[in-house]
């Protein structure tokens, strides 16, 4: 089946330093969402990337889409600690028409140091 | 507009017995799909419902069932509960693409 695998798994960084997430997918996706999860509550729906080589931005963040749709990254620029959570990835493999069968990474967790 | 809402919000079984979690999506949404997240992993799909039909069916044992009603809420059945179905059970809402707005989620314990 499907698997979406996404590093670091956890991420320490200073307020105001940078931060990325990758996420791989061991087959083509037709299209790959990001989702933030703040401690304690629920997935919340950031992005959608549909494209062959995609970039998308979001104030200080920045999504990519792989050429051959199978990876993706997530740049958040500065970060502040209003960014802590855990960044998912999930990628939707088509599974067939109205069908949104989605896989996500086991997330990566970010926290910002003060 | 309220959100998805999800009940019960917590709640504690023991091995063997049976639960019930429900769903109301978003006004409007006619896309219900439910996930089970366990403690530092990512959600994992379980079901997916459209216009009370199934669309989509994850890895998980026969023991878990769900339907779709005519008013686009949903539920979650579980049985013959094990340890290892303790986990928070998430359901999403969409209008009809892509964008699944989830709801609180129902913590479930099993011991």
């Amino acid at each position: 089946g499907q698997q979406v695998m996404q590093i670091p798994q956890y991420q320490h960084v200073q307020e105001g330093e940078d931060f990325t997430t990758y996420c791989n997918s061991s087959t083509t996706l037709s299209n790959i969402q990001w989702y933030k999860q703040r401690p304690g509550g629920h997935p919340v729906f950031l992005i959608q990337l549909v494209k062959s080589g995609e970039v998308k931005k979001q104030k200080r963040l920045t999504f990519q889409f792989g050429e051959a749709k199978k990876n993706s990254s997530l740049h958040i620029t500065a970060t502040q600690t209003t960014d802590v959570g855990t960044y998912f990835c999930a990628g939707d493999g088509d599974s067939g028409a109205g069908s949104y069968q989605l896989t996500f990474g086991k997330g990566t967790k970010l926290s910002v140091i003060p | 507009d309220a959100g998805v809402t999800q009940s019960p919000t917590h709640l504690i079984k023991t091995r063997g017995q049976q639960v019930t979690l429900r769903c109301s999506p978003i006004s409007g949404h006619k896309s219900v799909s439910w996930y089970q997240q366990v403690l530092g992993q990512g959600p994992q799909f379980i079901f997916q419902y459209y216009e009370k039909e199934e669309r989509g069916r994850g890895n998980f044992p026969d023991r878990f069932s769900a339907r779709q009603f005519p008013n686009y809420s949903s539920e979650l059945n579980v049985n013959a509960l094990l340890l290892g179905d303790s986990a928070l059970y998430l359901c999403a809402s969409s209008l009809r693409t892509y964008e699944q707005y989830f709801g609180p989620g129902t913590r479930l314990t099993v011991t």
